[in-house]
């Protein structure tokens, strides 16, 4: 089965700092790792997806994930904090045998103080 | 514009009463998404359809129904069997029904029951 772990339900940055949501996850086979963007009272958007064919991968709004297969991580940076960055941040996986289901993490709310 | 509506934004409903959310799509995708949220337990998968006049359980279905007649439409209903229905009700779709393909989000309805 797959799962994914975010360490810290709330992540709180300066403006103009560096940004890091730690995501881990399990999968027996392969994955398909995404970071997705919500807003409030809004709907989940894509910042981008890890599909194996580079380890880092660049999303939108300046955001990048690096895949690292020994450490099972996928955590997402973004080098300067802006205030409209202040949203809540799902890590996703997909790729189990058997299934497309994709298994979202609980988020990690990101908070942006001038 | 492609994309996909949800309505209402925003339900209230009596206990003891069924209600049907709606999700149009005209991404022309063939698979299509039904997820409830509540704060601190990321998205937890209702039901699920690959393609027309098929869907399947997720890990959540029970109190819910749905149906997939069409390929642009997959209402969900909520029956008075759901023991705790209010939460954020988020539809999604996708080109395919397999690993790796993004998701594609409403922008949400939220039930409340009174």
């Amino acid at each position: 089965a797959q799962s994914v772990t975010q360490l810290g339900s709330h992540v709180s940055v300066s403006e103009g700092a560096l940004v890091l949501l730690r995501c881990n996850y399990s999968s027996s086979v392969p994955p398909y790792l995404f970071w997705y963007v919500q807003y409030p009272n809004q709907g989940l958007q894509l910042l981008l997806k890890y599909t194996s064919a580079a380890t880092l991968v660049k999303g939108i709004n300046g955001f990048e994930a690096e895949f690292k297969k020994s450490e099972t991580s996928f955590h997402l940076t973004k080098p300067s904090a802006h205030m409209s960055d202040a949203a809540e941040y799902f890590c996703a996986v997909s790729g189990d045998t058997g299934g497309f289901k994709t298994i979202f993490g609980a988020g990690t709310r990101l908070f942006v103080k001038a | 514009d492609g994309g996909i509506t949800q309505s209402p934004k925003y339900l209230f409903r009596k206990e003891g009463q069924n209600v049907t959310l709606s999700c149009e799509q005209n991404l022309n995708h063939d698979a299509m998404y039904w997820y409830r949220q509540d704060p601190g337990q990321g998205l937890r998968l209702i039901y699920y359809s690959q393609i027309v006049n098929d869907f399947q359980k997720g890990d959540i279905a029970e109190g819910y129904s749905v149906s997939r007649e069409k390929k642009e439409s997959f209402p969900l209903t909520v029956t008075s069997a759901q023991k705790n229905p209010t939460a954020f009700y988020l539809c999604a779709s996708s080109i395919g029904g397999r690993a790796g393909n993004e998701q594609f989000f409403g922008p949400g309805t939220r039930l409340t029951v009174l």
